[in-house]
């Protein structure tokens, strides 16, 4: 079963505006990272952050963790068109796998 | 340098047949992990390998699945006996090592039975 449960499952915008999905897991975590897939194929990593960090920016992302409400958002500034995508998060509990939560669909209109 | 190849990009078979999907992780990684995707969810975490040896198997849904590699390289896994919903894209990833942060993804193999 997952782990991570993301919402919404699906987000449409206008370009330019802001996204913001967000990701709950039930177990303790060394890290959580999110990924991002297009057109349902390769995965691709956008971020990760650690059980100790609270807050993290790369480009136009900008990820939050709250290990006290076991939960995470991904933040997409000034989105565009190419972000059109599936984004998972992934939960690292400190074994060899990563638990993928369902997903969020979102969809940046032109 | 390459990323992490899988082949075939699709594979359509009828139920009952076997079926070997084919991933090539980048070189040098020892990780490698098999993941399975349904339409419209989540990965699930089939198999890794660390080197050649699985440590763990756990995530495979049943017996008609078994996975291998070979030359801490190529990786086989293979579907004995396909039902319908074996289909799914089936994902590969490799990192340098078990614990390492990132699992760089190959492009999937689309596998439809009918």
């Amino acid at each position: 079963s997952q782990q991570g449960e993301e919402d919404p499952q699906a987000l449409s915008i206008q370009e330019g505006e802001n996204a913001t999905m967000n990701c709950s897991y039930k177990t303790s975590i060394n890290n959580l990272q999110w990924y991002r897939q297009n057109s349902g194929r390769g995965l691709v990593h956008l971020i990760l952050i650690r059980s100790n960090e609270r807050e993290k920016h790369s480009g136009r992302l900008r990820v939050t963790l709250d290990t006290s409400k076991k939960s995470s958002s991904l933040l997409i500034t000034a989105s565009r068109a190419a972000d059109t995508a599936s984004y998972f998060c992934a939960t690292d509990e400190g074994g060899s796998r990563l638990t993928f939560g369902e997903g969020t669909q979102l969809t940046v209109n032109p | 340098g390459a990323g992490v190849s899988q082949s075939p990009s699709n594979k359509v078979t009828e139920k009952g047949k076997d079926v070997e999907l084919r991933c090539d992780p980048i070189s040098g990684h020892t990780a490698l992990y098999w993941y399975r995707q349904r339409l419209g969810q989540g990965l699930e975490f089939l198999i890794y390998f660390q080197g050649n040896s699985a440590p763990d198997k756990s995530g495979l849904p049943s017996d008609r699945f078994s996975a291998e590699r070979t030359g801490e390289s190529v990786s086989t896994l293979t579907i004995q006996r396909t039902q319908q919903e074996d289909s799914a894209v089936y994902l590969c990833a490799s990192s340098p090592h078990v614990n390492a942060d990132t699992q760089y993804f190959g492009p999937g193999t689309r596998l439809t039975v009918l």
